[in-house]
Order: C-alpha cells, then sequence, then structure tokens
C-alpha cells in the first residue's frame, strides 16, 4: 500500500521529442506527488509536484498530468533536450508525514 | 545558493565497524531527514528528525542507527555495527517547514561500502 511504482525504467528520446514517465500508487491518502530529478553525483532535486485537486500542472517545458480515479500520475517533459538527460523518481506523501516514498527511477538519455 | 552538504563523498567500512555520515543542512531549516538509496534500488525513507527528537522512522532504522545534531550546523547518521547490507548511497535532506508540502533539500550523498 505504501508503493510507488514507476515505469519505464529506461528512456532514450530524440532531442526535441516528448519524455513521459508514469508513476502508480494505491494508498488513497497520498496528497502530494513530487517529481525529482537527479544527476550524476548530485542529490535529487525537486523538479515539480502537485496535489490531488488538479489534474494537471505546468512549469515550463515539465507537465505533471494526475489521475485521481486511477490512482496514477505523470510528468512530461516536452522538447527534450540532452541537459534533460538524468533520472527522474516520482515520489508521494502524507499530509500527516514528511515521509516521501519513492518510485524506483526512471533513467532519461536525450540524445541530440 | 544555500545547499546540503554532505561529508564524506564515500566511505569504505569493514562489517562491524562503526560508521558517522555528516552533513550540514542549509542553516534556517528546522527538519532533517536521512534516506538511503542501495545500487539501483529506489531512495528509502530512513528516519525524520525535529527539535533534537526522532519524528518518524522507517522499519530500516533499527537499533543500529542513531541520529544526532551534536551542533547548531551538523546532523550525524551513526550505524553502530556495519553491515554488507548497509552498503548505500545515503542522501541527507533538510526543510524549512514540516509537512508533505514542503520540499526537502537533498545533499549529494555519501556512498557507503562495506566490506
Amino acid at each position: 500500500q505504501q508503493q510507488v511504482k514507476q515505469s519505464p525504467q529506461s528512456l532514450i528520446v530524440q532531442k526535441g521529442g516528448i519524455s513521459i514517465i508514469n508513476c502508480a500508487y494505491e494508498n488513497t491518502a497520498f496528497d502530494y506527488f513530487p517529481w525529482y530529478q537527479q544527476f550524476p553525483g548530485k542529490g535529487p532535486a525537486l523538479l515539480i509536484a502537485i496535489r490531488p485537486d488538479v489534474s494537471e500542472k505546468k512549469e515550463g517545458r515539465f507537465t505533471i498530468s494526475f489521475n485521481k480515479s486511477a490512482k496514477q500520475f505523470s510528468l512530461h517533459i516536452m522538447d527534450s533536450q540532452p541537459g534533460d538527460s538524468a533520472t527522474y523518481f516520482c515520489a508521494a506523501s502524507k499530509g500527516d508525514t514528511d515521509k516521501l516514498i519513492f518510485g524506483t527511477g526512471t533513467r532519461l538519455q536525450v540524445f541530440p | 545558493e544555500p545547499e546540503v552538504t554532505q561529508t564524506p563523498s564515500h566511505q569504505v567500512t569493514q562489517m562491524g565497524q562503526e560508521v558517522i555520515l555528516r552533513c550540514v543542512p542549509i542553516s534556517n531549516h528546522l527538519y532533517f531527514y536521512w534516506y538511503r538509496q542501495i545500487l539501483g534500488q529506489k531512495v528509502e525513507f530512513l528516519v525524520s528528525f525535529y527539535n533534537n527528537e526522532i519524528s518518524e522512522k522507517s522499519e530500516i532504522f533499527d537499533d543500529q542507527f542513531s541520529v544526532e545534531r551534536p551542533d547548531g550546523s551538523n546532523f550525524t547518521l551513526k550505524i553502530r555495527s556495519t553491515k554488507l547490507e548497509d552498503s548505500a548511497m545515503y542522501f541527507c535532506a533538510s526543510s524549512e517547514l514540516a509537512g508533505s508540502y514542503n520540499e526537502q533539500f537533498f545533499g549529494p550523498g555519501t556512498r557507503l561500502t562495506v566490506l
């Protein structure tokens, strides 16, 4: 019930293409869904986050789509760039705790 | 830009030895966390800490683990008697406020290798 399932494990995209990473959860008490970006040798850094009261949040080229009934959320990276090559983690938490439950990560490679 | 720092970047130890991993959270942050990531696996929560007390801990955080804020700037994770399975990347994080909506800032991690 505490798990967050993430797919795909790895993703190769051409420059300018759309990268899509999907996550699913079971615990309906989760109320915060952040995405973290991690470059080699660095810690995860918050990229974008959403709460379940909205179905979509966009920040620049990054969009989270949230489907509450399906208990799924996804990250879309528009116009993917080589600089976006990193590992992306979805996560979830619930309001009475700071504990982040992470997905297994997706290694994105964007080729020129 | 303020950042969380961690030392050392890589620690190699023998099984059964004690290790202390050090973190310097962002200066005005009050909430501190340790996570770990076994190679190729997901990042897992270990413990959260506020006001010199553990707020929450996971099943991983057993009696072999302890945390401390020995002074106004450092936050440490101690593993008393390391096991092979403790080999992982350990991330420290901090946040200004509590609650799931507040961003946790992660350090670069300490890679712990237990031989």
